[in-house]
């Protein structure tokens, strides 16, 4: 399968607690995005890397999350002392940048379902 | 005033039925439209590019007003197949954040046999 994966699949967890979700784009892929997704909502931006740079986090990312990409390949997004508010799917997804904007496409991975109890 | 907001739905329409989703956005400065499909419990993926002069693919026929700042949806001919969430998306080609996805909240379409 060549297509972005992410572990785990599921999640559950006690508040309070820590938990780390990794993400491996498509191989030849140098921009990786970290989405949220709520019930009932569309995805919202999280976070950004340009290879292993991270340009841009959103207000949504509170000093609880980080997010790396140390080799420009994979990369993990870290919560610590969940919050029941955190329950949600984690989406990653990953694109090739290219010259012309509208021929970039998104290709998101699976997601990792959260749920802070 | 959210960047992007849909048709609340959710839509529940027999085979063979033409519908229509909507779906305005906020920021002029976006330039790339597109569709996603997301069936439940799975990732979002891209259904459909959105360009200027209208576009279609299929049973599947999308449409932009730039002025109105609207894009839409048709589906034709509906299948089974289809029942999904729809998220219509939308993203600037320039400036500092020209690889941000900005998502509706998408609009759930049920067929029923």
């Amino acid at each position: 399968d060549t297509g972005v994966s992410q572990d785990p699949r599921h999640k559950i967890t006690k508040r309070g607690q820590n938990v780390t979700f990794r993400c491996d784009p498509i191989s030849e892929h140098n921009r990786l995005y970290w989405y949220r997704q709520t019930l009932g909502q569309g995805p919202e931006f999280l976070t950004y890397f340009q290879n292993e740079a991270q340009l841009e986090k959103s207000r949504l990312l509170s000093d609880r999350f980080s997010a790396e990409r140390p080799k420009g390949s994979f990369s993990t997004l870290e919560i610590q002392r969940t919050e029941q508010g955190d329950s949600a799917m984690y989406l990653c997804a990953s694109s090739r940048l290219k010259r012309v904007a509208t021929n970039e496409k998104l290709f998101f991975g699976s997601g990792t379902q959260l749920s802070v109890l | 005033r959210k960047e992007v907001e849909q048709d609340p739905g959710p839509f529940n329409v027999p085979e063979g039925a033409t519908v229509a989703f909507n779906c305005t956005y906020s920021n002029s400065a976006s330039q790339s439209f597109f569709w996603y499909r997301q069936d439940c419990r799975k990732e979002p993926k891209l259904l459909m590019s959105v360009y200027s002069s209208g576009n279609e693919d299929g049973r599947f026929t999308a449409q932009l007003n730039r002025a109105s700042q609207y894009i839409s949806l048709l589906i034709r001919d509906s299948k089974l197949s289809d029942s999904a969430t729809y998220l219509c998306v939308v993203k600037p080609n320039s400036g500092g954040s020209n690889y941000k996805l900005t998502f509706g909240k998408g609009t759930l379409l049920t067929v029923n046999p």
